[in-house]
């Protein structure tokens, strides 16, 4: 069965520290793998997304994803994160045909 | 570009009773999705439209939700009888095919979501 999990529920850090938040996913075949983020009160938007190439992704906001096909992973990093980074992230994996599976969330508090 | 349109954004109703979500895509996208959040978990898809037919319908409790999506734009989502367990968000996306529209081929785009609370 295809499914994604994340690995921290809760993360809170202060500005301008470093954020990674890990993401695995368990999927037959050829993958594509995105980041979702829901600010407060607003609807989820891209962050950025894999499909193929270059397993380096950035995507907006200066953040950025690397996938390892050998761990399965997708995480999400961002070197320097703002008062306004803060925010739930999804992580979510799908087949072609776009039908995507979520996994639970990661709500980030990022102090000032 | 106009985003996903959902409505009503809060609705409280009471066990037993019927609801209805509505979803008005964004223009030329033929792939419609309904997805469940409830607190504390990600999404979970419902149901999944391309163009008027339904292309996966699994996840969806087919003795009390229905979904259509006539002329296969506009799509409404309906629970009847509500439970308390179907308290959540309902999250209503669109997209276009990879292949047809480039960078953001595969994207899903999302409405700001109908809250449900079953009292």
């Amino acid at each position: 069965a295809q499914s994604v999990s994340q690995h921290n529920h809760h993360v809170i850090l202060s500005e301008a520290a470093s954020l990674e938040l890990g993401c695995n996913y368990s999927y037959g075949g050829t993958v594509n793998l995105f980041w979702y983020v829901q600010y407060p009160g607003q609807h989820l938007q891209l962050l950025l997304k894999y499909f193929s190439g270059d397993p380096l992704v950035k995507g907006i906001k200066g953040f950025e994803a690397e996938f390892i096909k050998s761990k399965f992973s997708f995480n999400l990093r961002k070197p320097s994160v703002q008062w306004s980074d803060t925010a739930e992230y999804f992580c979510a994996a799908g087949a072609a045909g776009n039908k995507l599976t979520f996994g639970g969330g990661t709500r980030v508090l990022v102090k000032p | 570009e106009a985003g996903v349109a959902q409505s009503p954004r809060y609705k409280i109703i009471e066990k037993r009773q019927s609801v209805a979500f509505w979803c008005n895509p964004i223009s030329g996208h033929a792939t419609l999705y309904w997805y469940q959040q409830i607190l504390g978990q990600g999404p979970k898809l419902l149901i999944q439209f391309q163009n008027n037919g339904v292309v996966d319908d699994s996840q969806l409790p087919k003795d009390r939700f229905s979904a259509e999506r006539l002329k296969g734009v506009d799509s409404t989502l309906k629970i009847q009888p509500a439970k308390l367990e179907d308290s959540a968000v309902y999250l209503c996306a669109s997209s276009q095919p990879l292949g047809l529209a480039g960078l953001r081929g595969g994207e899903l785009f999302f409405g700001e979501g109908s809250r449900l609370t079953v009292l």
